[in-house]
């Protein structure tokens, strides 16, 4: 079954402090993934896709298939990634599948 | 560029009542998409079109309809309104894969 795993529901890191939002997917295929922020009370924005390997607001995130794995990256944790976090990944030509994301929050 | 519009932002609900919550692009997406948004449960595809004419049922797709008479408008409506279906709701578009979504800014139903 085609799924997206995000284990934590809450991670909670100090400012400055290296952050890890794991993402891990279940797909049998050459899988296309998308990290998505969603600020307080606003829309979903497209963080971060794979076949890019951009860099966006300091966050990267590396596809290792070995571990079917798209973890999210930060090497200095700032106040405003306060955020949910949302894992994506597409099945067949666009359907995308969600995981149930992992609220971030940076205490200072 | 407007991108994805939604309204209404809220919107209150009687039980049993009807309505059609509005979803237009302005960026010649072919793929549009409603996803409702629950605490616990992340996003969920309600129902999908992959162009004018053409739709499919997503994972949670009773209690609505849709429709997609042009590339630009993508309408859900749910026929009658139940207290499970006190939600967010997010449309999104796609111009083809590998690209990402666009979301619209969403909508607050609450259905009492």
């Amino acid at each position: 079954a085609q799924r997206v795993t995000q284990p934590e529901k809450l991670l909670s890191v100090f400012k400055g402090a290296p952050v890890e939002l794991k993402c891990n997917y279940s797909y049998s295929g050459s899988p296309e993934l998308f990290w998505y922020v969603q600020y307080s009370r606003q829309r979903l924005q497209l963080l971060l896709r794979h076949i890019s390997r951009e860099s966006i607001k300091g966050f990267t995130a590396d596809l290792n298939k070995g571990e079917t794995s798209f973890h999210l990256k930060k090497p200095f944790a700032q106040e405003e990634d306060s955020a949910m976090y949302y894992c994506a990944l597409v099945s067949g030509t666009y359907k995308y599948i969600f995981g149930t994301g992992t609220r971030l929050k940076v205490l200072a | 560029n407007a991108g994805v519009t939604q309204t209404p932002k809220f919107q209150v609900l009687k039980t049993g009542q009807s309505m059609t919550l509005q979803c237009a692009q302005d960026m010649n997406h072919e793929y549009m998409s409603w996803y409702r948004q629950d605490p616990g449960m992340g996003l969920r595809l309600i129902h999908y079109s992959v162009g004018a004419g053409i739709t499919d049922q997503g994972e949670v797709p009773n209690g609505y309809n849709v429709s997609r008479s042009t590339t630009e408008d993508f309408p859900l409506r749910l026929l009658s309104a139940a207290p499970s279906q006190t939600s967010v709701y997010f449309c999104a578009s796609s111009y083809r894969q590998g690209r990402g979504y666009t979301f619209g800014s969403g909508t607050r139903l609450t259905v009492v």
